[in-house]
């Protein structure tokens, strides 16, 4: 977990309301991403960006918006359109986007629905 | 479609014995692959990756990955389990670059049980 560190640990959301995910990272790392874990799914991916003021959708990008204005940075908002936000939300870092670069995880954040 | 498989929920095993965590892959082109561990509510810790070279790949805390390409695997081993290695362990694959961005493709996990 060393190097990014997210925030809360635990967070609420009441019905019809967006919430807003931390990350950040102190590695120097180009590319950071957002997955989301469920039981027995594994991960999946929701957004990627491979630098500052560019980001991609994932394979479950729908109900979920990001920002990358700084490098260290990328925020994740839960907006009011997912409607199955519990689970357990994981950031991640790479180096850069090239695939030998190993990424790096942070200690996540539980998402739960009032 | 690149996909990863983990064909156990759960790996129990004895204190001191050996443990194998399974995985199988399907990719076009060669495959680089990935093991992680995730202790209960934190993130993963990265453990292990094959890119090319010996397929015998050695890891943190004594794990060991054996690539074998013909069987399309990438089973995780240590030789001698502790019970502090009970986790969930999930392994991942990835393409190589085609110019584009690459992602992780996850398998669901396997949750090791080491028994004293």
């Amino acid at each position: 977990d060393g190097g990014i560190t997210q925030s809360p640990k635990y967070l609420f959301r009441k019905e019809g309301q967006n919430v807003t995910l931390s990350c950040e990272q102190n590695l120097n790392h180009d590319a950071m991403y957002w997955y989301r874990q469920d039981p027995g799914q594994g991960l999946r991916l929701i957004y990627y960006s491979q630098i500052v003021n560019d980001f991609q959708k994932g394979d479950i990008a729908e109900g979920y918006s990001v920002s990358r204005e700084k490098k260290e940075s990328f925020p994740l908002t839960v907006t009011s359109a997912q409607k199955n936000p519990t689970a357990f939300y994981l950031c991640a870092s790479s180096i850069g986007r090239t695939s030998q670069e190993t990424q790096y995880f942070g200690p996540g954040t539980r998402l739960l629905v009032l | 479609a690149q996909s990863v498989a983990q064909p156990e929920d759960q790996v129990n095993v004895a204190e001191g014995n050996p443990l194998t965590v399974k995985c199988t892959y399907s990719v076009s082109g060669n495959p680089y692959l990935f093991w992680y561990v995730q202790y209960p509510n934190r993130g993963l810790q990265f453990l292990l990756k094959y890119i090319t070279g010996d397929n015998l790949v050695k890891g943190s805390y004594g794990f060991e990955a054996e690539f074998n390409k013909s069987q399309t695997s990438f089973h995780l081993k240590k030789p001698s389990a502790l019970v502090s290695d009970s986790a969930l362990y999930f392994c991942a694959v990835r393409d190589p670059p085609s110019g584009g961005y690459n992602k992780l493709i996850f398998g669901a996990g396997t949750r090791l049980a080491v028994h004293p």
